[in-house]
């Protein structure tokens, strides 16, 4: 079955980046893109960004772009997910999401379980 | 503010429909399909419709629809466990991006 295994909780001081890895398991990596999505705390989900593993083609929101960095390293199907200049707004849980792509679709079929990361000094 | 418009909370009883809305525009929901995610007690997200496709494990009672830049998720026979925060989202080809809703909180009583 399809498996998204993320790392576990960071605290990291403001100004300061964060990396955060996906690791894929059960289907075959490079064929689906990986989204990343995040959650303040009593907020909404706030997607961040696509990568599709086979290209390493990326595409961020608007919010976010000059500030995170999406990659990965096909030979152990793991995503990453860097923020830099980190700042208290971005504490929140980090989501790793499999990206269904069609002609006029696309979904999340599969979540990881969530990385907290904590921003404070 | 959230590109697409979801009801703050719904409620029901158990046994009864509730249908959850999810208004957007004709450069997301007016174009592209939407998909639902549950979300119980802030753990992750479940998807539980792609358009109008249930996703394997997710009981029928689970339905989607839409008609022109309104998605609706319905579900029938509510049971306890139903509650929890409901999400969609879709693509928005005037952003190139993901868009979300601001989530319905669904409660069973």
């Amino acid at each position: 079955q399809v498996q998204l295994v993320q790392s576990g909780a960071e605290v990291k001081e403001p100004g300061a980046s964060v990396k955060v890895s996906c690791k894929a398991s059960g289907y075959t990596f490079a064929n689906f893109d990986i989204n990343w999505v995040r959650q303040a705390t009593g907020q909404g989900l706030e997607w961040m960004g696509w990568m599709n593993p086979n290209s390493g083609n990326t595409g961020y929101a608007q919010k976010f772009h000059g500030r995170v960095t999406m990659t990965r390293n096909i030979s152990i199907s793991t995503a990453y997910m860097e923020l830099s200049s980190l700042r208290s707004e971005d504490t929140a849980v980090y989501y790793c999401a499999r990206g269904l792509r069609g002609s006029s679709s696309y979904y999340f079929d599969s979540w990881g379980q969530g990385t907290l990361v904590t921003v404070s000094s | 503010q959230s590109a697409l418009t979801q009801e703050a909370s719904v409620s029901g009883t158990v046994g009864q429909k509730v249908t959850l809305s999810c208004i957007g525009n004709s450069n997301n929901v007016g174009s592209y399909a939407v998909g639902w995610y549950q979300q119980i007690s802030h753990g992750a997200p479940k998807t539980v419709m792609f358009g109008n496709s249930l996703p394997s494990g997710i009981p029928d009672r689970f339905s989607g629809s839409k008609s022109g830049t309104t998605a609706s998720l319905t579900i029938s026979g509510l049971s306890p466990e139903d509650e929890a925060d409901y999400y969609c989202s879709t693509w928005d080809y005037s952003l190139s991006a993901v868009v979300f809703g601001g989530g319905t909180k669904l409660t069973v009583l």
